[in-house]
């Protein structure tokens, strides 16, 4: 069975440091790959999806970057953290095709202070 | 560009009560559209999708393309309906599907 694993579930780090969230899934291949940020009132927001290795797709600018270095590995990253990328990151994946289903991670809960 | 659109911020019936969830879509290809449910301390999932034209725990939603809409429906909510109602457009793009969520409905089902 496909599973899906995303890690730290919560993460404190200082204005100014560097972010690496990592998302990976298991028991499929070429999955469709996804990061979101969902925060009240504005639902969840697509930040960049892949549909292949180093295929990225970012949505709208902002201080984080994304990587998928391999075929199920999909990571979300920052080089300076800033106080406006707190916020819940959810990674989600799908396969191609009409009408199927996404996928989602537990979320990280990430506080920059 | 793909869009999601759902007005209502928060949605409160009382017990018994017909829910109608708003949503309303902009895409220029033809449109998959799903419901996510996301009840408190689980994770983001599937409740329906409109391709399958299915029912899942009373809930119905059928897609209007003349007014671009997918509205979610339940003739008659239950306290365990209460949660946050994600609305989802998927459009294939280069090989592969594009998924963007709506800002969310929060429904809350009082006795």
């Amino acid at each position: 069975s496909q599973t899906i694993h995303q890690w730290p579930a919560t993460l404190v780090q200082p204005v100014g440091s560097p972010l690496s969230l990592e998302c990976t899934v298991e028991g499929t291949s070429n999955p469709n790959l996804y990061w979101y940020r969902q925060a009240a009132g504005r639902g969840l927001q697509l930040l960049f999806y892949s549909i292949g290795i180093g295929q990225i797709s970012s949505e709208v600018p902002q201080n984080l970057s994304a990587s998928r270095p391999q075929d199920r590995q999909f990571i979300l990253s920052s080089k300076k953290l800033l106080l406006s990328d707190s916020g819940f990151y959810l990674c989600a994946w799908s396969v191609t095709g009409r009408g199927t289903e996404a996928f989602f991670g537990q979320g990280t809960r990430l506080t920059v202070v | 560009a793909q869009r999601v659109t759902q007005p209502e911020k928060l949605l409160s019936v009382f017990k018994g009560a017909p829910v109608e969830l708003k949503c309303n879509y902009s895409y220029s290809g033809s449109p998959e559209l799903f419901w996510y449910v996301q009840y408190s301390r689980q994770r983001l999932q599937l409740l329906l999708r409109h391709i399958s034209r299915e029912s899942i725990k009373g809930f119905t939603a059928d897609l209007n393309k003349g007014e671009t809409s997918f509205h979610l429906k339940k003739p008659f909510a239950q306290e365990e309906d209460s949660a946050m109602y994600y609305c989802a457009l998927s459009g294939l793009t280069g090989g592969g599907n594009k998924l963007t969520f709506g800002t969310g409905t929060q429904l809350k089902v009082e006795l």
